[in-house]
C-alpha cells in the first residue's frame, strides 16, 4: 500500500481565517513533505520532516506553519493567507533510506484564498 | 546549483506513435532519477525510477526511461502510446547528497496530448 491521504480535498478561506490541511500515512516512512503546485507548474517544496523533525524549510512565509505531531501525521497550518497562496498542496512520504528514497504523493488539497 | 530541463512543453501525437521525452540534469555527483506522472485530475502517480545498475528502466504502462551518464540525461520513451496517456509528465532528480532526507528538483513538466 502506497497510499498518502490528504484532507480536506479542497478549501475555501478568506484572507483573515485560520485552517489547516492534514496529511497521513501508514506506510512507516518517516519522511514527509509539503509541497505546493500552481495551474500547470511542477511542484515546489516547501518543508521537510525527518523523524517528526523540521529538516528543511524552503525560505517559506510564515503563514504556513508546519506540525508533525508523530511519524504518520503532518499538519500545514494557514493564517492570513493571500490570494496568490491560492494552489494546490501536496503532501508527500518517504522512507528515508538514505539510498533510493521514493516519495509517494497524496492526491492534494485545492486550496483557494478570497 | 541543480536543475532539471525539460525541453518539451507541450507534445501532441497521434495514438500508437511512439513518444520520447527528454529530460536532462546539471549535477556531478550521483543522483536518483524519477519520472512522475500527473494525470487530469489525478495526484502524482511515481512511472519509473532510476538508482543505480541496468541504465534501461522498465515502469508502469509500458513505459521506460534510460540513463545515460555522459548526457546527463534520462528521457522517458514509449513505443505506442494510448489516448490515456494524455497527462503531464515530470522528470524529478534527487541529489544523494542528503542522506536524512530526499529534496527532489522536479523539471517544468511536459503536457503530452494524445489525439484519439
Amino acid at each position: 500500500d502506497t497510499e498518502v491521504t490528504q484532507t480536506p480535498k479542497h478549501l475555501v478561506m478568506g484572507m483573515t481565517n485560520k485552517k489547516s490541511l492534514k496529511c497521513e500515512q501508514h506506510m512507516g516512512h518517516r519522511a514527509m513533505y509539503w509541497y505546493k503546485q500552481k495551474a500547470k507548474k511542477p511542484p515546489e517544496l516547501m518543508f521537510v520532516y525527518s523523524y517528526e523533525k523540521l529538516s528543511i524549510n524552503e525560505s517559506v512565509p510564515s503563514r504556513f506553519s508546519p506540525e508533525c505531531p508523530n511519524s504518520s501525521l503532518l499538519n500545514l497550518h494557514l493564517h492570513a493567507l493571500q490570494p496568490e497562496d491560492s494552489a494546490l498542496y501536496l503532501c508527500a512520504s518517504s522512507q528515508v533510506s538514505g539510498v533510493g528514497d521514493t516519495q509517494y504523493f497524496g492526491p492534494g488539497t485545492r486550496l483557494t484564498v478570497l | 546549483a541543480q536543475s532539471v530541463s525539460q525541453h518539451n512543453h507541450h507534445v501532441i501525437l497521434s495514438e500508437a506513435a511512439s513518444l520520447e521525452l527528454g529530460c536532462n540534469y546539471s549535477y556531478g555527483g550521483t543522483v536518483n532519477l524519477f519520472w512522475y506522472v500527473q494525470y487530469p485530475g489525478q495526484h502524482l502517480q511515481l512511472l519509473l525510477k532510476y538508482f543505480s545498475g541496468d541504465p534501461l528502466v522498465k515502469g508502469i504502462k509500458g513505459f521506460e526511461a534510460e540513463f545515460i551518464k555522459s548526457k546527463f540525461s534520462f528521457n522517458l520513451r514509449k513505443p505506442s502510446v494510448q489516448w490515456s496517456d494524455t497527462a503531464e509528465y515530470f522528470c524529478a532528480v534527487r541529489s544523494t547528497r542528503y542522506s536524512s532526507a530526499s529534496k527532489i528538483i522536479f523539471g517544468s513538466g511536459t503536457r503530452l496530448s494524445i489525439r484519439p
